[in-house]
């Protein structure tokens, strides 16, 4: 089955820690997203990446960083200098612009 | 710049109820507009797009008229079920630059029987 898989699906970090988030996906589609979802505050875009080897930062990339060698991967790594970062966090993908984005299940990250 | 607004939520509705839930945009130009679903635990799903002004996206009984004249694409259902129970989040991508998504913050529907 054609899909994007996150996991793990619960994360907990500890004070300082780094901590990485996997995203991949057998669509074959250029284009990768990371959002944030806090509760009441919708989606915000964290990074995206239209093609392997680029990535631009979003709304909200401080403390956070990812890479694009693969097509079908696009992991996201929550820094220690991510100070608020427990989260829902979800991965997409999209075949191009202006269609629709496929969603990973997400992943709740938790601080210790 | 771009935006969603959604009305706040929780919408609760008895089973069979009509739903109407609002959004409206601020974009230069025509945006294409989506509406998605994230049931509990999961990631969001499209449920339906309009890409161009006077479309009607339709899915799962569900519609929604892209109009340019109020800047609204407000997501309406005729007969709701317990099933529909989740969070509904209206979304543009602007007609120029990057393809990324711009949500609204999402609207909590729950459906009681």
């Amino acid at each position: 089955d054609g899909g994007i898989t996150q996991s793990p699906k619960y994360l907990f970090r500890k004070e300082g820690q780094n901590v990485t988030l996997s995203c991949e996906q057998n669509l074959n589609h250029d284009a990768m997203y990371w959002y944030r979802q806090d509760p009441g505050q919708g989606l915000r875009l964290i990074y995206y990446s239209q093609i392997v080897n680029d990535f631009q930062k979003g709304d909200i990339a401080e403390g956070y960083s990812v890479s694009r060698e693969k097509k079908e991967s696009f992991p996201l790594t929550v820094t220690s200098a991510q100070k608020n970062p427990t989260a829902f966090y979800l991965c997409a993908s999209s075949p191009g612009r202006g269609e629709k984005l496929f969603f990973g299940s997400g992943t709740q990250l938790s601080v210790l | 710049g771009n935006s969603v607004t959604q009305m706040e939520g929780p919408v609760t509705l008895s089973e069979e109820a009509f739903l109407t839930i609002n959004c409206t945009y601020t974009a230069t130009g025509y945006p294409s507009l989506f509406w998605y679903v994230q049931y509990p635990g999961e990631g969001l799903q499209l449920l339906l797009k309009a890409t161009k002004a006077d479309d009607k996206g339709s899915n799962k009984g569900f519609e929604a008229t892209y109009r340019k004249e109020t800047t609204s694409f407000h997501l309406e259902k005729g007969s709701v079920q317990v099933s529909d129970s989740a969070v509904y989040f209206c979304a543009l991508t602007p007609p120029l630059g990057t393809d990324k998504l711009i949500f609204g913050t999402g609207t909590r529907l729950q459906v009681f029987p």
